[in-house]
């Protein structure tokens, strides 16, 4: 089983509309799950992160996380077409910096 | 805003050769971490750096690799005999801490790509 795993996609999704990707991973010792965006040949952006159960909102990206499914997700509302890019999660157990990343979601918003 | 610097932004070598990568991470950061991302595959840890230690490092960090913190403000990762299979692109990440899960964040720097011909 994968640590971390995503659908590698394409998700495509029309201008406008909400994109929704999700990311599972198998540590239960999980405790810090961010999203970053990587553009083609780009590092990792950060987009944001998310340690408690529920949502956490920023902007038009809201990070979901639900720790007894192993499951976290983001929702990017009002997709332009600029956040076509690939999609990454990454996760991290407490008091280690070692980031364990998927492979990515490659998301395409069509005009 | 501050940001983690990596040069160059392309390397090529050849195979056996010694390559050093360099990167300056955030000023006030204490975290430091390499990656690689083969190309078309994830982001993999390499190794991560802490007080002029190795405080974790993975199962590709063989001996072949090593880093180090040669003054205040670089950190660099240093392949002593390229392979073929080094080909890749390598990020630099820094974080301020480990212990605040409320705010950590780990920022890249825009990577080094590698290529051993």
């Amino acid at each position: 089983q994968k640590e971390v795993e995503q659908n590698s996609g394409p998700l495509s999704v029309p201008e406008g509309a909400i994109a929704s990707l999700n990311c599972t991973y198998s540590d239960r010792g999980s405790q810090s799950f961010f999203w970053y965006r990587q553009y083609s040949g780009k590092s990792p952006e950060l987009i944001m992160f998310i340690y408690s159960n529920g949502d956490k909102e920023d902007g038009r990206f809201t990070a979901q996380l639900n720790k007894a499914s192993q499951y976290v997700s983001l929702l990017i509302r009002d997709s332009q077409p600029s956040d076509s890019a690939t999609y990454l999660c990454a996760v991290r157990r407490w008091n280690t910096g070692k980031l364990i990343f998927g492979q990515g979601t490659t998301l395409q918003v069509k005009p | 805003e501050p940001e983690v610097t990596q040069t160059p932004s392309h390397q090529v070598t050849q195979m056996g050769q010694e390559v050093i990568l360099r990167c300056v991470p955030i000023s006030n950061h204490l975290y430091f971490y390499w990656y690689r991302q083969i190309l078309g595959q994830k982001v993999e840890f390499l190794v991560s750096f802490y007080n002029n230690e190795i405080s974790e490092k993975s199962e590709i960090f063989d001996d072949q690799f090593s880093v180090e913190r040669p003054d205040g403000s670089n950190f660099t990762l240093k392949i002593r005999s390229t392979k073929l299979e080094d080909s890749a692109m390598y990020f630099c990440a820094s974080s301020a801490h480990l212990d605040k899960a409320d705010s950590y964040e780990q920022y890249f720097g825009p990577g080094t790509r590698l290529t051993v011909t």
